[in-house]
């Protein structure tokens, strides 16, 4: 249980376009998701945390005009990265959390990853 | 607000050996989770051991176990007769719990940990 998929896994795009990130919890309803940034050889960096049904917190220094979130349901959270451009060239892991007693997991609450999408903005 | 340190970019241990990875915290947080989390060459975030501050027994999960000193704002892993599959990048991560849930995950710059055959 608690399987983190997201898609696509690696995405390659030009400078101008849009690129959306899918994040699922395949077995259990998170009622947050994570979306996080890591460079090469480098730690997390939280961009933005959603609630489901609710706009995204995003963290200091990140655009929100730029990273749309959208947390529609217990199950999906998208990352839309607008009008990319090379320095968006990045990493990007989403993480999902649930509570003991919601439908699929049991004990307490913690989060489980996705394992990531490489982006890559030419 | 918290902060993370690990303060050992690479270590390296001979397999079926012992290695103990550093991590110190500060937080002003009362009540807060600490972790180790493992992430391999696929990238996957994997957790390792969780622990509860509040609580003063050290977590274990079967080969690995921290040595958590509250007072010093301590929080080491000791991974125990490593093996080949351990070897990977190591964050230590801590998390604020608020109304008795977890809050955001704050990461250290990990240790990158290598094994020798």
């Amino acid at each position: 249980g608690a399987v983190v998929s997201q898609h696509p896994s690696w995405v390659i795009c030009k400078s101008g376009t849009s690129v959306k990130i899918e994040c699922r919890s395949l077995d259990f309803q998170a009622t947050t998701m994570f979306w996080y940034r890591q460079f090469p050889k480098q730690s997390l960096m939280l961009m933005a945390t959603s609630n489901e049904g609710s706009k995204a917190t995003y963290e200091q220094g990140v655009e929100k005009d730029k990273f749309l979130i959208n947390h529609a349901s217990l199950t999906l959270s998208t990352l839309t990265v607008t009008s990319a451009h090379p320095e968006d060239s990045s990493f990007y892991i989403c993480s999902a959390r649930t509570f003991p007693g919601l439908a699929g997991i049991g004990g307490t609450d913690t989060q489980y990853f996705g394992p990531g999408t490489r982006l890559t903005v030419l | 607000a918290q902060t993370v340190t690990q303060s050992q970019p690479e270590m390296s241990v001979q397999e079926a050996e012992t290695v103990t990875l550093s991590c110190t915290y500060d937080t002003s947080e009362s009540d807060y989770y600490l972790f180790w989390y493992k992430q391999p060459p696929s990238r996957q975030m994997i957790l390792v051991i969780r622990q509860e501050a509040y609580k003063q027994q050290n977590a274990t999960e079967n080969r690995f176990s921290v040595n958590f000193q509250k007072a010093a704002k301590s929080f080491s892993l000791k991974i125990s007769d490593s093996q080949l599959g351990d070897a990977a990048m190591y964050f230590c991560a801590s998390s604020p719990v608020y109304g008795g849930s977890q809050g955001n995950l704050i990461f250290g710059k990990g240790t990158k940990l290598s094994v020798k055959p």
